[in-house]
């Protein structure tokens, strides 16, 4: 079974500072990958995906993904978090499979703070 | 347009009654899926529709949960003979096909007490 790791539980960061969103899973095949935001009170929503070609994805909000197949990582970078940024944020993982992908798995999340 | 609509968003019951939690999806959406998300967890797939048929209820924990999606649009997760531990936000997403994005919904905070 896959699994999904994120490093670090909750972060805690200043206005401006870059971040980095650890995410490494467990399966060694073809994978489609992405990472999920939750702001507070709202529901989650895509921050970005990976599904093939060009290794460093962009998302929405300035953010962006790198996709390293040899360290099984999906890391989520930001070069300068504003105080909105803080949220939930989760990496997860499907695999193509004959009947289409299979189900999502999810880490168990990363909790930004921003201070302004 | 519209997103995925769940209610109730909050539901307290006691331990022993039964529970229905409901799903509309995004129009036109054929897949949809339910997800439990505990306190600290990500969620964690419970179970799978491709229209009106249920192609994957690998992650429902027991025989107390069960779904159904009978015209293809509005799902209804139901517990049986609730217990504390089922305690947890309800996901659900719908996607246009299995092979597209998942849109969630708001979820639905179920307390059993």
């Amino acid at each position: 079974a896959q699994s999904v790791s994120q490093h670090n539980h909750h972060v805690i960061l200043s206005e401006a500072a870059s971040l980095e969103l650890g995410c490494n899973y467990s399966y060694g095949g073809t994978v489609n990958l992405f990472w999920y935001v939750q702001y507070p009170g709202q529901h989650l929503q895509l921050l970005l995906k990976y599904f093939s070609g060009d290794p460093l994805v962009k998302g929405i909000k300035g953010f962006e993904a790198e996709f390293i197949k040899s360290k099984f990582s999906f890391n989520l970078r930001k070069p300068s978090v504003q105080w909105s940024d803080t949220a939930e944020y989760f990496c997860a993982v499907n695999r193509p499979m004959n009947s289409g992908y299979s189900t999502l798995t999810f880490g168990k999340g990363t909790m930004l703070l921003v201070s302004p | 347009g519209a997103g995925v609509s769940q209610t109730p968003s909050n539901k307290v019951t006691e331990k022993g009654k039964y529970v229905e939690l409901r799903c509309d999806p995004i129009s036109g959406h054929t897949a949809l899926y339910w997800y439990r998300q505990s306190l600290g967890q990500g969620p964690e797939f419970l179970i799978y529709f491709q229209g009106t048929g249920a192609a994957d209820d690998s992650g429902l924990p027991n025989d107390r949960f069960f779904a159904v999606r009978p015209e293809g649009s509005v799902s209804t997760l139901k517990i049986q003979r609730t217990e504390r531990g089922d305690s947890a936000v309800y996901l659900c997403a719908s996607s246009r096909d299995r092979q597209e994005t998942q849109y969630f919904g708001p979820g639905t905070r179920l307390l059993v007490l």
